[in-house]
């Protein structure tokens, strides 16, 4: 299966909304509501950001949120703060026993 | 706390293999598959198959279905992949990742701290 399509860089100001997309096919994204986001600083590990399209881990900041439309889902970041300045990935179980990732986001807050 | 501890890194010329292991703690570890997800240096995520501790089943993706081999001790909570015929295209950080729900491969949400393998002559 082929990696799933990100923009390779978005970037915003504090305090404003971005969103980033992943684009996926009707074999995975559109599939499965599967879609989980990652967050990775230099040097980390990826952290679990968004599970299931649009749910948050404990602990995750109420200004990121999921959606998913048709073979698309999105991560947008509101009120942005300069930590979330990252990578950011995301992944969707693809049928057949497999998951899938995008190729990645640089997130850079101006 | 679920917690995920990856060996150090590796230093392998091309054509050696490389084990990988993962020590787990914190939760039980025959109940939750194992993933693992490899990155190459300035590259993105790249998914490379699980192993269901329970049964000892696996699954890998097609690309490295002839070269890797995912197993685990259970007596010890720990999973390990093993990467054979090694190129020098294969140096990245090496993650195990554990699934997200219980006896579901669907998903992956916790990670170790990654084990660099670099391939060079």
């Amino acid at each position: 299966q082929s990696a799933l399509t990100q923009p390779a860089s978005v970037s915003g100001s504090p305090g404003q909304s971005i969103t980033i997309s992943c684009i996926g096919t009707s074999s995975d994204v559109g599939s499965y509501n599967l879609v989980t986001w990652f967050q990775q600083h230099p040097g980390k590990a990826p952290k679990l950001m968004i599970y299931e399209v649009s749910k948050r881990p404990s602990g995750v900041s109420d200004r990121f949120s999921g959606s998913k439309s048709a073979n698309t889902a999105s991560l947008t970041i509101s009120g942005l703060q300069t930590e979330d300045e990252a990578e950011y990935y995301c992944c969707s179980y693809a049928g057949s026993r497999n998951l899938v990732f995008g190729g990645g986001t640089k997130l850079t807050v101006l | 706390q679920v917690q995920l501890v990856q060996s150090g890194a590796e230093v392998k010329k091309p054509g050696a293999s490389v084990k990988v292991s993962c020590k787990t703690s914190g939760y039980t570890f025959t109940n939750y598959y194992m993933h693992w997800v490899r990155q190459a240096p300035g590259q993105g995520l790249e998914w490379m198959g699980w192993i269901n501790p329970n049964s000892g089943v696996t699954n890998y993706t097609q690309k490295f279905q002839d070269r890797v081999t995912m197993t685990r001790d259970t007596s010890i909570n720990s999973a390990y992949m093993e990467l054979t015929s090694l190129r020098f295209d294969d140096t990245a950080l090496y993650y195990c990742v554990r699934g997200i729900y219980s006896g579901s491969y669907y998903a992956v949400g916790y990670w170790g701290q990654g084990t660099l393998v670099t391939v060079s002559s």
